[in-house]
């Protein structure tokens, strides 16, 4: 695709479920980050990944959250057993390579009632 | 701690009039600066960048300025246009060889007709 592609939108989840967020990278970037935007707070980083492998996890927050990413695209962020201070902006980006400008993706807001 | 700090949650500029957004960063090791343009309900745009060798990038209407010394860069617009009303988000990178991106909390500018 021409841009980077984030699924859902928008997502509503109870506390304690667990939830799956989605990134496709712009084609043939191999290097791919989450980051999430709190209410009224800049752009937190959360993980990095260049390829399939995560040298910086440094900003997950608790052993809830998680990412993988396979093939070197597409990028899967799973929160377990969510609570209401999860809700937030998940940001995806991915740049050419690491030395290169990120480029953003629209985002997933989740709302965890 | 708060690494970059965008002191103004808001600025207010007439259309045609010079638009100065303020920046500071605490951490001398950072390498590279970027500001960032978004819309609501839309990703972060990348905007300009710089690198610490320099004190000045420009870009048709679009400037940034680093003082090292004082750990301050700034964004100018000149001239403002109403399409320029976005939030602006100031960001480093390079802090021990990290690739993430460290974002101030930003700046909503909104230009007056």
């Amino acid at each position: 695709g021409a841009g980077v592609s984030q699924s859902p939108s928008n997502k509503v989840t109870e506390k304690g479920k667990d939830v799956e967020l989605r990134c496709d990278p712009i084609s043939g970037h191999t290097a791919l980050y989450w980051y999430r935007q709190s209410l009224g707070q800049g752009l937190e980083f959360l993980i990095y990944f260049q390829g399939n492998s995560a040298p910086d996890k440094s900003g997950l927050p608790s052993d809830r959250f998680s990412a993988e990413r396979t093939g070197g695209s597409v990028s899967t962020l799973t929160i377990q057993r969510t609570q209401q201070e999860d809700s937030a902006v998940y940001l995806c980006a991915s740049s050419l390579d690491p030395k290169n400008i990120q480029y953003f993706g629209a985002g997933t807001r989740l709302s965890v009632l | 701690d708060q690494q970059v700090k965008q002191n103004s949650p808001s600025l207010s500029v007439q259309e045609g009039r010079i638009s100065i957004l303020n920046c500071d960063y605490t951490n001398s090791m950072f390498d590279y600066f970027l500001w960032y343009k978004k819309y609501p309900a839309e990703g972060p745009t990348f905007l300009i960048s710089i690198s610490s060798i320099k004190d000045k990038n420009e870009d048709g209407r679009f400037t940034v300025f680093l003082n090292k010394s004082a750990k301050h860069l700034s964004l100018h617009i000149v001239p403002s246009q109403p399409g320029d009303s976005a939030v602006y988000f100031c960001a480093a990178r390079g802090y021990q060889g990290a690739q993430k991106l460290v974002f101030g909390q930003g700046t909503r500018l909104t230009i007056n007709p």
